[in-house]
């Protein structure tokens, strides 16, 4: 078992620009979760699938984000325009039940 | 969404020290979890917790499931520098798809 697949691991990126953060859950689980961490606000639920539909988006801080779930192997969260205040860790998680399993996080700097 | 309230915020201990930590709700939980992130990484699955006054140990690490399931506790017994990391709880309610996590508890652990 791999674990929970995120990449890049780091992302620098210039203002205005586009990112893609990309997310591969354990095979078997049937919920992903798309997290943002900050020293201010902590862990932020931004949107989560079941069975890769979106259930739930409305941690989705504005319509600069956008996340896809196209098969139960693959999710994306896309930022367009970046912002220097999008920077964060973005966590991806994929559970079966109710223990959530993260990957290590993409670590995105917006300058 | 729920607030989940961990204290302390932070903590600084002498290795071999044991540590309390807790989280409270105004809510009721019908399952508690708690998780530790150690620094790069995503947080971790320690304890998950059932049913309320439940108690349950994991090594030199216990949790409870408060009566009133609007509360848990975390003890760490006998701390060692690798205990080091931020402790988040985690809570479930019925008929949710996801979790609702704490602010996090930051522990250092001085040799």
């Amino acid at each position: 078992d791999a674990g929970v697949i995120q990449s890049p691991r780091h992302e620098v990126t210039e203002m205005g620009q586009e990112v893609t953060l990309r997310c591969k859950p354990i095979s078997g689980h049937n919920s992903l979760f798309w997290y943002r961490q900050t020293m201010m606000r902590g862990l932020e639920l931004l949107i989560y699938f079941n069975n890769n539909v979106p259930i739930d988006d409305s941690g989705m801080p504005e319509d600069r984000f956008s996340a896809k779930m196209p098969n139960a192997s693959f999710s994306t969260l896309k930022i367009q325009p970046s912002e220097p205040r999008d920077s964060a860790v973005y966590f991806c998680a994929s559970s079966r039940l109710l223990g959530y399993t993260f990957g290590s996080g993409t670590r995105l700097t917006v300058v | 969404g729920q607030q989940l309230n961990q204290s302390p915020q932070s903590m600084f201990i002498q290795e071999g020290e044991d540590v309390s930590m807790n989280c409270t709700s105004s809510s009721i939980f019908n399952t508690w979890l708690w998780y530790k992130q150690e620094p790069g990484e995503g947080p971790v699955l320690l304890i998950a917790l059932y049913k309320a006054g439940e108690l349950t140990s994991n090594g030199r690490l216990t949790a409870q499931f408060g009566i009133t399931r609007k509360d848990s506790f975390l003890n760490i017994s006998a701390s060692i520098p690798s205990d080091v990391g931020i402790y988040f709880c985690a809570g479930h309610q019925t008929g949710a798809n996801n979790l609702f996590f704490g602010t996090g508890t930051r522990l250092t652990v001085i040799p």
